[in-house]
């Protein structure tokens, strides 16, 4: 069984620029959710996919847009890039099925604005 | 809307000392919840986590939990801690009712002492 990988681990941008991060998740599972990790704070939820639709949003602005595809993997694409979107990005992935549904953890995406 | 408050950014513990990181909580409605860590350039693994039953919940790596409703505590501990338990320990809720997100409290550095 393979994990939830994300690619890339690490990228550097400048302000302004776009970014698109990419999140496969575990087999069988057909929910993907992001979350961002400021340096020295708790991951907080941007939003999350269920069959290729936005199925609930965090206090993220529309510059934090995502994209689910028919094999559940995602992107997350952030434009108009500031300095305070450096951080570390989680994908998480989980399988709609009852009441309670485990997320599980990529290793992330850290990314530096300059 | 569900708040974790982690009362302590910070534990350093000697090694085979006890330990216990403490979560509070706050929601309107019935919740899960957990506990994750992150060690350096990780992401997120699972600990424990509470979704019904007993108050006491054993997780991996010999760590517990006690969920209080009374006191909408929910405090991680291990009887003996070792060098390799050093990492950063987020405490998370969600509410009970589908795939909800999870809230992360701000994460509790623990530093375990040779």
């Amino acid at each position: 069984e393979t994990g939830v990988t994300q690619s890339p681990t690490h990228l550097i941008k400048t302000r302004g620029q776009q970014v698109t991060l990419r999140c496969s998740s575990q087999s069988g599972h057909n929910t993907v959710s992001w979350y961002q990790q400021a340096l020295g704070q708790g991951p907080q939820f941007i939003f999350q996919y269920y069959r290729e639709e936005e199925n609930g949003r965090g206090n993220f602005p529309p510059r934090f847009s995502g994209l689910q595809f028919p094999n559940y993997s995602s992107e997350l694409n952030v434009n108009a890039l500031e300095l305070d979107d450096s951080a570390l990005y989680l994908c998480a992935s989980s399988s709609i099925a009852g009441s309670y549904n485990e997320q599980f953890f990529g290793p992330g995406t850290r990314l530096t604005v300059l | 809307a569900q708040s974790v408050t982690q009362l302590d950014s910070q534990v350093p513990v000697f090694e085979e000392a006890p330990v216990e990181l403490r979560c509070n909580y706050s929601s309107s409605v019935s919740v899960y919840l957990f506990w994750y860590v992150q060690y350096p350039n990780q992401g997120l693994q699972l600990l424990l986590k509470y979704l019904s039953g007993s108050t006491l919940v054993k997780g991996i790596n010999g760590f517990e939990a006690e969920f209080n409703k009374s006191q909408t505590s929910f405090h991680l501990r291990k009887p003996s801690v070792h060098i390799s338990d050093t990492a950063e320990y987020f405490c998370a809720v969600s509410a009970n009712s589908g795939n909800t997100p999870l809230v992360f409290g701000k994460g509790t550095r623990l530093s375990v002492i040779a």
